[in-house]
């Protein structure tokens, strides 16, 4: 088991290009989610996949950004039309839910966005 | 939503000494981690702990889930234990659980000097 495991570890785009990041969760966990992280603060949750169903977003998830894990596997996120306002870390955990209890998260790396 | 308070903000030790980091939340809770970020971002679980207490080393962490705080305690600090603590919870509004992902606080940054 390699943990999570998130790519690019880091990207630098110019305003208004698109993104995309990939995350590979733990195998077999079949929870996993997304974070924002910006300077000096805490992660922010963004949405969470059960499987392949995405079951929550966050009002920080703007129309500009749309999540997908389609085969109930790994999972990408794409900002469209970056602004400077998304640069930040960009952090993906899952989660093996045997019970409802149950949702001891483990992070990735990160990919670290900067929108020049 | 919830409410995650860490203090303190910072804390500055020499190596060697004891520490105790304090994570307040507003709200019952299901779920309680406590994690390490690394200088490259990482955030390294340290405890999973709803409620009770755990120990790993240097490290312990006390959860009293009917008081709405848990408590981080690194003894003997090394130079290695640098960087910042987060506490986040997980709050358990719906009967599957996790809908909400989990809530961090701000952190707690600590610097040990050799």
């Amino acid at each position: 088991d390699t943990g999570v495991s998130q790519n690019p570890r880091h990207k630098i785009t110019k305003r208004g290009q698109n993104v995309t990041f990939r995350c590979d969760p733990i195998s077999e966990h079949n929870r996993l989610y997304w974070y924002r992280q910006t300077l000096g603060q805490g992660p922010e949750f963004l949405t969470y996949f059960q499987n392949e169903a995405q079951l929550e977003k966050s009002r920080l998830l703007s129309d500009r950004f749309s999540a997908e894990r389609p085969k109930g596997s790994f999972s990408t996120l794409e900002i469209q039309r970056t602004e400077q306002g998304d640069s930040a870390m960009y952090l993906c955990a899952s989660s093996l839910a045997l019970t409802p209890e149950d949702t001891e998260a483990f992070f990735g790396q990160g990919t670290r966005l900067t929108v020049v | 939503g919830i409410q995650v308070e860490q203090s303190p903000p910072d804390l500055i030790l020499q190596e060697g000494a004891n520490s105790t980091l304090r994570c307040n939340f507003s709200d019952s809770v299901n779920n309680l981690q406590w994690f390490h970020q690394n200088p490259w971002g990482q955030l390294i679980n340290l405890f999973y702990i709803p409620s009770g207490t755990k120990q790993n080393g240097r490290l312990s962490a006390t959860t009293v889930a009917t008081e709405r705080y848990s408590l981080l305690y690194i003894s003997s600090s090394q130079t290695t234990d640098s960087g910042v603590y987060f506490c986040a919870v997980d709050l358990q509004i719906y009967s599957g659980g996790g809908a909400d992902g989990l809530t961090f606080g701000k952190g707690t940054h600590l610097i040990i000097q050799p």
